[in-house]
């Protein structure tokens, strides 16, 4: 059974304090990792596809990777309007984890 | 920017009636997905629809649920009878065919079901 398990599910940081999300999986085929940030009452919003192991994308401050086993996203120097939750999603992005809830306190 | 829509924002309705969430994909999109996010919960796929037919579909999608793209720029779910744990925020999706698989997700559709 395919599972996207993803750490912590909570993180609250300073400005300007960077840190990283983990998102670890277990799927029969990767089809892409996904990540997407979802603000309150919103769809999410889509930030980074990763296909292959040593793939590295950036945006702005975020910055995610991928090995065979997990993906993290780099958060640097946050400001407190990266606070979200951020969605990592697999298969295609079928399957979502839980999220990583981000509070940036000014 | 073109982005995905979706109506009604918010729809209350009884156990037992038959409710209709309406998207409207992004127009050079022809991948269209419908999820689902109970309150405090992942997001859960529902459906996949391509080519004017269902391309996949989880568990969650029973013989209650219905998909229909019923003109060029519609696309719509339909549950036939609602139960209490229908309640959840329901998310459309679109793609293009490009071979990049990101999904545009609209604002989504708050479904109470009393």
């Amino acid at each position: 059974e395919d599972q996207v398990t993803q750490s912590p599910e909570a993180l609250r940081l300073q400005e300007g304090e960077s840190s990283s999300l983990n998102c670890s999986y277990t799927v029969s085929g990767l089809r892409g990792l996904f990540w997407y940030r979802q603000d309150p009452g919103k769809g999410p919003e889509f930030l980074f596809t990763l296909y292959s192991a040593g793939e590295e994308k950036e945006k702005e401050r975020l910055k995610a990777t991928l090995t065979k086993k997990e993906s993290f996203l780099h958060i640097t120097a946050p400001k407190p309007e990266d606070s979200a939750t951020y969605l990592c999603a697999v298969r295609g992005g079928l399957t979502f984890g839980k999220g990583t809830h981000l509070i940036i306190q000014p | 920017e073109p982005e995905v829509t979706q109506t009604p924002s918010h729809q209350v309705t009884q156990m037992g009636q038959e409710v209709i969430l309406r998207c409207v994909p992004i127009s050079n999109h022809l991948y269209f997905y419908w999820y689902r996010q109970i309150l405090g919960q992942k997001v859960e796929f529902l459906v996949s629809f391509y080519n004017n037919e269902i391309s996949e579909k989880s568990e969650i999608f029973d013989d209650q649920f219905s998909v229909e793209r019923p003109d060029g720029s519609n696309f719509t779910l339909k549950i036939r009878s609602t139960k209490l744990e229908d309640s959840a925020m329901y998310f459309c999706a679109s793609r293009t065919t490009s071979g990049r698989n990101e999904q545009y997700f609209g604002p989504g559709t708050r479904l109470t079901v009393t």
